[in-house]
């Protein structure tokens, strides 16, 4: 079965602290894709990054780092000197061909981040 | 600018009341979706789209319906039948498959009275 975990439901560092948030999949599809969102107090989603199964190669984005590790199925992603502006809910994600052409995605119950001035 | 309509915001009903909400996106996106999130938990699939006049069932499809006549266009009617449909209610598109992202409209939250 196909499952996203996000184990910290909520975090909260005070402003310049580095951060990490976890994600766990499960999935027994060989190709796969892995996406991080933002969702801020405004409610609409906002894509982060994409990964597919057959790329391990870490990104880093400005303060944004994203690290994937088939060997322990986690997509870790980790905000460097955070600031106010990062708060917010962050949902990983898994999408996978599924049984049809249809595309099949499923979310974590996503971690809720707090960053203190 | 391109991106994805959802209106109203915010939306009251009495129970027992069908109520519709719309989505619209003017991306030229294949796919869309609809989604519901509830307090605390991740969002959650009830219709998707692939194409104008085909849809299929999510997750939670019971107590809903959708129709996609344009490509710009797919509303989502909550209907009685829903037992519990207060909740924030998100639409996205995407140029479909598997490896592409979604993109999300600002959401609708619906209450029940």
């Amino acid at each position: 079965a196909q499952k996203v975990t996000q184990a910290q439901t909520e975090i909260s560092v005070v402003e310049k602290e580095d951060v990490t948030l976890d994600c766990v999949y499960e999935t027994r599809d060989t190709t796969y894709y892995l996406f991080w969102y933002k969702q801020p107090p405004s409610g609409e989603l906002v894509f982060l990054i994409r990964r597919n199964s057959f790329d391990e190669q870490n990104e880093i984005s400005g303060r944004y780092s994203w690290n994937f590790q088939k060997s322990t199925s986690s997509f870790n992603f980790t905000i460097t000197a955070s600031q106010v502006v990062d708060s917010a809910v962050y949902f990983c994600a898994l999408s996978f061909p599924g049984y049809s052409s249809a595309s099949k995605i499923i979310f974590g119950s996503g971690t809720r981040l707090s960053i203190r001035p | 600018d391109g991106g994805i309509t959802q209106s109203p915001k915010y939306l009251f009903r009495k129970e027992g009341q069908n109520v519709t909400l719309s989505c619209e996106q003017n991306l030229n996106h294949d796919a869309m979706y609809w989604y519901r999130q509830d307090p605390g938990q991740g969002l959650r699939l009830i219709y998707y789209s692939q194409i104008v006049n085909d849809f299929q069932k999510g997750d939670i499809a019971e107590g809903y319906s959708v129709s996609r006549e344009k490509k710009e266009s797919f509303p989502l009617t909550v209907t009685s039948a829903q037992k519990n449909p207060t909740a924030f209610y998100l639409c996205a598109s995407s140029k479909g498959g598997v490896y592409n992202e979604q993109f999300f409209g600002p959401g609708t939250r619906l209450t029940v009275l």
